[in-house]
């Protein structure tokens, strides 16, 4: 299985602010025969399903703010959230479509300071 | 507009069997894989396994394998997750999930429908 891993575990961030969160995948998951990376990030909030941001590492979802944004590639992702709105507080999680079974970091829970 | 309208939250016993649904509507639900995530209290995602309910194909993780039953009612455009003898350690909201699927009908892991959840509690 590809273990994902998330780094930090939390973080507590100032409205307006940026706040970063890593994801790391054990293998690689970019296909080079069509050199997409196979991460997509999500957004946890309690009483809610999770909901899609990003997808191919840096698509993303319609509707989602512009303020979010992914990047990386092959093991190493980052989900960048400009601008901090008090609406972002959530855990976020990112999920490798690689190789099956489909597997999820095990989330990073974003606070406002 | 795509919907997976799930069952209602369970309590159980250890050792009863449960099966919860999942009912999907807005698209062609025989052509689109549907499987099921859960999350663990206090924990991260994980995933179980999908269906493609046109001919009945089955994923599951291999975690999960035996342990549990993906099936789907194309009838009713229903799909399910059952158990025959729950554990304590089943306890965990299970959402409802489909995939993206190109109109192609290339489909890629990464999920844009959701259902809303169905909570299932196993306590003695």
């Amino acid at each position: 299985d590809i273990v994902m891993t998330q780094s930090p575990d939390s973080l507590t961030v100032s409205l307006g602010e940026r706040a970063t969160i890593n994801c790391k995948s054990s293998h690689t998951i970019l296909y080079n025969s069509n050199n997409r990376n196979y991460l997509a990030w999500y957004q946890l909030k309690a009483g809610q399903p999770p909901k899609l941001l990003i997808y191919w590492a840096s698509i993303r979802q319609s509707g989602v703010p512009d303020r979010f944004s992914g990047s990386g590639s092959g093991t190493d992702f980052t989900l960048t959230i400009s601008n901090l709105q008090a609406e972002d507080v959530a855990v976020y999680s990112c999920q490798q479509y690689h190789s099956i079974p489909y597997t999820f970091g095990p989330g990073t829970k974003l606070e406002i300071k | 507009e795509v919907q997976l309208v799930q069952s209602g939250a369970e309590l159980k016993k250890p050792g009863e069997s449960l099966k919860i649904s999942c009912k999907g509507s807005g698209y062609k639900f025989n052509n689109f894989w549907i499987g099921w995530v859960r999350q663990l209290p206090g924990r991260g995602l994980e995933w179980l396994g999908y269906i493609f309910p046109a001919d009945s194909d089955t994923i599951y993780s291999p975690s999960f394998e035996g342990q549990i039953t993906i099936s789907a009612d194309k009838l009713t455009t229903t799909a399910y997750l059952q158990w025959s003898s729950l554990r304590a350690s089943d306890s965990a909201m299970y959402y409802c999930a489909r995939p993206w699927s190109t109109s192609a009908g290339q489909t890629y892991g990464y999920i844009d429908s959701w259902g809303q959840g169905t909570l299932v509690t196993v306590s003695s």
